[in-house]
């Protein structure tokens, strides 16, 4: 039972245009959510979280959007770079516990 | 500060055979996460450990595997026998207690069991 989900594997997008990944969870515990970024043949980096009490975040030309209504967040990259393309994952967790659940990530790739 | 450090970068072994993956957290870090990524199942979440002491090994697959972490500064995860469905990159991550929630991931160790 997967209770993140990310429904896109992947998306292009040009260079300058904006991205937009998706994430659905299920489990309505889950109290804070976080934003990956992998490059091949590494690890995945920390890019951008959200409590639960807020519904949206902005770190620069990132901004993660939370909907607890639909139970849905987003990622905005604005201005995308070829830079930016990589896997992206979202992940979450419920109150009092550290383990994060990772949706199966969605491939973007940005064209200059 | 160098990351987390994960040995080796990549193991080839036969079917049966133990295989013993390790990794040293970010000095000063509380938590450390073993997870496992393959194709199927995305990136899925082993076991972690807080102050050295294992707390969830829920995701842990069958006995075979086990995890150990003798010090604040090292952790190994073992697989005795490995089978070819073990097959995947396994990373270990670390995080701080007042950090909040984000985990610093190792480059991850490239399995392949034949």
């Amino acid at each position: 039972d997967q209770q993140v989900k990310q429904n896109s594997p992947s998306l292009s997008v040009q260079e300058g245009r904006i991205s937009i990944l998706n994430c659905d969870y299920t489990n309505s515990m889950f109290d804070y959510f976080l934003w990956y970024k992998k490059y091949p043949a590494e690890g995945p980096t920390f890019l951008i979280s959200i409590s639960s009490i807020k519904d949206k975040n902005e770190d620069g030309r990132f901004t993660v959007f939370l909907n607890k209504s639909a139970k849905h967040l987003s990622l905005h990259i604005v201005p995308s770079q070829p830079g930016d393309s990589a896997v992206y994952f979202c992940a979450a967790r419920t109150a009092g516990r550290r383990a994060l659940t990772f949706g199966s990530g969605t491939r973007l790739q940005v064209q200059p | 500060d160098a990351g987390v450090i994960q040995s080796p970068r990549h193991e080839v072994t036969e079917m049966g055979q133990e295989v013993t993956l390790r990794c040293k957290p970010i000095s000063g870090h509380d938590y450390l996460f073993w997870y496992r990524q393959t194709m199927m199942r995305g990136l899925e979440l082993l076991i972690y450990f807080n102050n050295n002491v294992p707390i969830d090994d829920s995701g842990m697959p069958e006995d075979r595997f086990s995890a150990k972490m003798p010090n604040a500064s090292f952790s190994t995860l073992k697989i005795q026998p490995s089978e070819p469905r073990d097959s995947a990159v396994y990373f270990c991550a670390s995080s701080l207690e007042q950090g909040g929630d984000t985990q610093y991931f190792g480059p991850g160790t490239r399995l392949t069991v034949l």
